[in-house]
């Protein structure tokens, strides 16, 4: 079973920033958050990962709690495109992924 | 660097026959996932393989095999096709249980549909 908790769907406007939760109380120590998102019937793209520090890249922010129970990934800038459904998983490194059944996020022009 | 790639990119079967996806993971990973999505659904953790060794297995009955060659590329077999087995089959690779920060990057998968 996926060890995380995610609202069904959310809307954000485009060119507003799109701001994710993900609950995932029961996290190990040596558990990482990844977020990967899927769009219409394609592949799973992996977009950030963290341990316990906040991360950035190129597309998103990924900010963890202190406690380490909950993370908010963050699409500074959304586009239509970014419309998808976004998965939150934690993972011990090397271990495959269990998907729950994650947000679709839907972006309004 | 070419990611993962899978083949066919979709395949159509009788039931009762036997179907054989492909994958060839990113170079220098080891490792190589299968997962199933059907029409709908969630993404079900198929099989894990890792230098040659499965090393993990999902909810599916036997008829769902596979096998990892010595280039790491994978097979996956399903036998006995059923009308069920219907959906999109993703790969996906990471660079093993021996490297740190081996984040796991999926192919963009393959459809079989099941007459």
């Amino acid at each position: 079973d996926a060890k995380t908790t995610q609202p069904t769907s959310m809307d954000c406007a485009e060119g507003r920033a799109a701001n994710l939760p993900c609950n995932h109380s029961t996290i190990s120590g040596n558990e990482y958050v990844y977020w990967y998102r899927q769009i219409h019937s394609q592949g799973p793209q992996y977009i950030i990962h963290g341990l316990k520090n906040n991360e950035t890249n190129e597309m998103a922010s990924l900010i963890i709690t202190e406690d380490r129970k909950s993370s908010t990934l963050i699409l500074p800038h959304a586009t239509l495109r970014d419309t998808a459904v976004y998965y939150c998983i934690v993972r011990v490194a090397g271990d495959k992924i269990i998907f729950g059944k994650g947000t679709r996020l839907h972006i309004l022009p | 660097e070419a990611g993962v790639t899978q083949s066919p990119t979709h395949l159509i079967k009788t039931r009762g026959q036997q179907a054989t996806l492909r994958c060839s993971p990113i170079s220098g990973h080891t490792s190589v996932y299968w997962y199933q999505q059907a029409l709908g659904l969630g993404l079900q953790f198929l099989l894990w393989y890792d230098e040659g060794e499965e090393r993990n297995r999902g909810n599916f009955p036997p008829r769902f095999s596979g096998r990892q060659f010595p280039n790491y590329s994978s097979e996956l077999n399903v036998n006995a096709l059923e009308l069920e087995d219907s959906a999109l089959y993703l790969c996906a690779s990471s660079s093993g249980l021996r490297r740190s920060g081996n984040t796991i990057y999926f192919g963009e998968g393959s459809w079989l549909t099941v007459v």
